[in-house]
């Protein structure tokens, strides 16, 4: 499975866009990108996934660039409830967790 | 409920004892994961289902851990001679099919504490 690197913690303001960046430089042609995010004592939640396109649904935008090497997740107007460790994931068959982005919305 | 369910949701075993870990997934869902969680660390993979053939068991830590799935739905998560390096949440992931575009829905995990 592909490496994937994020940062280990990031702020944001409530109401503010989260821009969340991910390098995934081993991607391989037929392999997807996913984020995932987990609030303390909670299973991993699913947000969003994508292959080489644009993505959007109601709780996030996923942008991979041209070349798949990195990919963004943005939260558009983030809330106190966003606050997660999210991660970043290319996925073969299984997923293969790194250690994530901690977030946290600040008032 | 309709998301993938796991019993208990805490288990405290002392050292040397076996436990059993149930997950039910998704109803219909083919693939199903198992995972283990350490404190402060991103889950582990352990060991994959699609229905009721194991395919892969490379992430299962030693000959302790024992997974099935008989009937292609209800799995169980059974570690023998627990020991303290056991103590993690354990996770159970379920999706439609096989591919790579099929999200995968975790359970809420179950938490394991090896005394």
């Amino acid at each position: 499975d592909a490496k994937t690197t994020q940062p280990p913690s990031m702020d944001c303001a409530e109401g503010r866009a989260a821009n969340l960046p991910c390098n995934h430089s081993t991607i391989s042609g037929n392999e997807y990108v996913y984020w995932y995010r987990q609030i303390h004592s909670q299973g991993p939640q699913y947000i969003i996934h994508g292959l080489k396109n644009n993505e959007t649904n109601e709780m996030a935008s996923l942008i991979i660039t041209e070349d798949r090497k990195s990919s963004t997740l943005i939260l558009p107007h983030a809330t106190l409830r966003d606050t997660a460790v999210y991660y970043c994931i290319v996925r073969a068959i299984r997923l293969t967790f790194g250690e994530g982005t901690q977030l946290t919305v600040n008032p | 409920g309709a998301g993938v369910s796991q019993s208990p949701r805490y288990k405290v075993a002392k050292r040397g004892q076996d436990v059993a870990l149930r997950c039910d997934p998704i109803s219909g869902h083919v693939s199903l994961f198992w995972y283990q969680q350490a404190l402060g660390q991103g889950p582990e993979f352990l060991t994959y289902f699609q229905n009721e053939a194991q395919l892969d068991k490379s992430g299962l830590p030693s000959d302790r851990f024992f997974a099935e799935r008989p009937e292609g739905s209800v799995s169980t998560l059974k570690i023998q001679r627990t020991q303290q390096e056991d103590s993690a949440v354990y996770l159970c992931a379920s999706s439609l099919a096989r591919g790579r575009n099929t999200e995968a829905f975790f359970g809420q995990g179950t938490r394991l504490t090896v005394v």
